[in-house]
């Protein structure tokens, strides 16, 4: 069964610009949720998607948003780069039921802002 | 507002030990608890849950133990190996949907 998959795996992008992250989850899950990782901050929260719909929000602008598609597939984007958002990117996937259940990881893209 | 915590960045265990990384949590709604680990270059893998009606969830040499009074809980390795050697990151969630992670524990199993 494949994992989440998530693409590009790494990109440099310059201050200002515009980026999209692409993740596949596993096939059957419904729920995608997005993660920030930066060095001594953990994974921070950034969004899930669950059929099309933004189900929970983090405390981040509104320069990053994301979209589901019917087939499960997200996407987030983030606008306006700043140094600042030069981070791993994390893609996670679950059922998305309403039992408890964990989520499992994609390896990331790294995003580094010159 | 930081709702988990993992206060020991670091920890050091001879091979064959019991390794015990600790985990607390401020949101009393929290009902569920994750456990990863994570690789360099990898993203983290599920290694075991807990639900709240539970105070114990064992899987192989994993166990992890949950003390809804004190908000806190621990994940015992035994007995540790080379190879678990990782960062480790709990996580808690009252929705199921949306969880918050701690900052993590670099273990190192040293041969």
């Amino acid at each position: 069964k494949a994992g989440v998959t998530q693409t590009p795996r790494y990109l440099i992008k310059t201050r200002g610009q515009q980026v999209t992250l692409s993740c596949s989850p596993i096939s059957g899950h419904r729920s995608v949720s997005w993660y920030q990782q930066t060095p001594g901050q953990g994974l921070q929260f950034l969004f899930e998607y669950f059929s099309e719909t933004q189900r929970n929000k983090g405390n981040f602008p509104g320069r990053f948003s994301g979209r589901q598609f019917s087939n499960s597939r997200s996407e987030m984007n983030v606008s306006t780069l700043e140094l600042g958002d030069s981070a791993l990117y994390l893609c996670a996937s679950s059922l998305g039921g309403t039992e408890d259940q964990p989520q499992h990881f994609g390896d990331g893209t790294r995003l580094s802002i010159l | 507002d930081q709702q988990v915590k993992q206060n020991s960045p670091s920890l050091s265990v001879q091979e064959g030990r019991i390794s015990i990384l600790n985990c607390d949590y401020t949101n009393s709604m929290f009902d569920y608890f994750l456990w990863y680990k994570k690789y360099p270059a990898e993203g983290p893998t599920f290694l075991i849950s807990i639900s709240s009606i539970k105070d114990k969830n064992e899987d192989g040499r994993f166990t992890v133990f949950l003390n809804k009074s004190a908000k806190h809980l621990s994940l015992h390795i035994v007995p540790s190996q080379p190879g678990d050697s990782a960062v480790y990151f709990c996580a808690g969630s009252n929705t199921g949907n949306q969880f918050y992670f701690g900052t993590g524990t670099s273990l190192t199993v040293i041969p």
